[in-house]
Formats: structure tokens, sequence, C-alpha cells
């Protein structure tokens, strides 16, 4: 079965700090990749998506990158966190044949 | 651009309540697929269906049931006899007709059963 893995699982950074937040899935191969923010009682904010190793699309412009650097790992990086950059952040994959996609346990980021 | 309203903001009922959640997309797609989520405490979003635009049977699994009206654009999701354990955030959600799917979510209803 499929298993989808983020860490840390919590998270408290000063301003202008850089991030790195992982995601790793497992049981899959060739899994289509997305990263999400929800902000405190808030909606899902789709922030990147991969299609694949090295293939990057970003959602909304910001501070905050990513990368794939193997076929199940994703990365969400930035530089210099901002306060505005706290929130919850999850990861989620989806199937090649399937339309769900699956989320992890998300990563709970404050920014100080 | 798909869009997706989940009017109602949190709903408190007594536990063995039924409760149903509303959900109304849109969408200029012909063929879509919709979604629900759940977001217990933990944090973590489960999701509990899918349902493809061409198919329009409601869907029953266990206490929870879905109805799916193209004709109104809804896809309202009822818990019958409802129990604390379905205290959480839903979200319903709209996506394309690819493998790849950017989906968007409503802002999700938050439910409160108290004993």
């Amino acid at each position: 079965s499929q298993t989808i893995h983020q860490w840390p699982a919590t998270l408290v950074q000063p301003v202008g700090s850089p991030l790195s937040l992982e995601c790793t899935v497992e049981g899959t191969s060739n899994p289509n990749l997305y990263w999400y923010r929800q902000a405190a009682g808030r909606g899902l904010q789709l922030l990147f998506y991969s299609v694949g190793i090295g293939q990057i699309s970003s959602e909304v412009p910001q501070n905050l990158s990513a990368s794939r650097p193997q076929d199940r790992q994703f990365i969400l990086s930035s530089k210099k966190l901002l306060l505005s950059d706290s929130g919850f952040y999850l990861c989620a994959w989806s199937g090649q044949a399937n339309y769900e996609q699956y989320f992890g346990p998300g990563t709970r980021l404050t920014v100080t | 651009a798909q869009k997706v309203t989940q009017a109602q903001t949190e709903i408190s009922v007594v536990e063995k309540e039924d409760v149903t959640l509303d959900c109304v997309y849109e969408t200029r797609d012909t063929t879509y697929y919709l979604f629900w989520y759940k977001q217990p405490p933990s944090g973590e979003l489960v999701f509990l269906i899918r349902r493809n635009s061409f198919d329009e049977q409601n869907e029953i699994s266990g206490r929870y049931s879905w109805n799916f009206q193209k004709s109104t654009s809804s896809f309202n999701f009822t818990i019958t006899a409802s129990q604390v354990v379905d205290s959480a955030v839903y979200f319903c959600a709209i996506g394309g007709n690819t493998g790849f799917q950017k989906l968007v979510f409503g802002t999700g209803t938050r439910l409160l059963v108290s004993p």
C-alpha cells in the first residue's frame, strides 16, 4: 500500500531564516506531487505541483520554492521566511490512473 | 475557472442527529470530478469519495451518503446518526478530467458533534 510521509511535524522558525520541508511517498512510482498551504481556519491553497522529476509548476508567486530531486521526494524551501509563511503545509500525491489526492500528515509552521 | 462554495462555516449537532453538509460548484468543463475530504483535529486530510460528473447516482457508505445533482450543481454530504468521532472540518473539491489533478477546494465546513 502507498504511504506518504512529511517532516518535520511542527516547526518554529524566526523571520528571515531558511526553510526546508520534505515529503516522500512509498509504494508507488511516478506519482503526481503537490504542496498545499492552509492558513488558520481557511481552505487549502495549492502552492506547487510536479508531474515528474525536476518538473515543478508554481501556482502562487511567493518567496517559496519547490524541488523534486527524486521520483518520490518533494521538497518545499525558502531562503528567508516571512511572518505570512506561517501555516499548515500539506503534501499530497495522486497516481497516473486515479484522480483523487492522498495527503500526508502535514507540517505546522510558525514563523516568529 | 472552477469554484466550490461551502456556505456553512460551522454546524453543531447533538450525537445521533442527521446532518447535511452543502457543496455547490461552478465549472465550464463537461467532464469533471467532485471530491469530499475529512480533516480531523490531527490535521491530515482523509479522502472520502470521488464522483464522476457522468455518474449522478447517489452513493451510500455506512452512515455517509452523497447526493449529486448536476441540475443544481450540488454535491451534498449527509451523515446519518452522527457520532462524536465525526467532528472535523469537511472539504468539498472539484477537479478536471485528467490523471493530473489541480483540485479546487471549498473553504470547508466545521462539524461539531456533541455527546
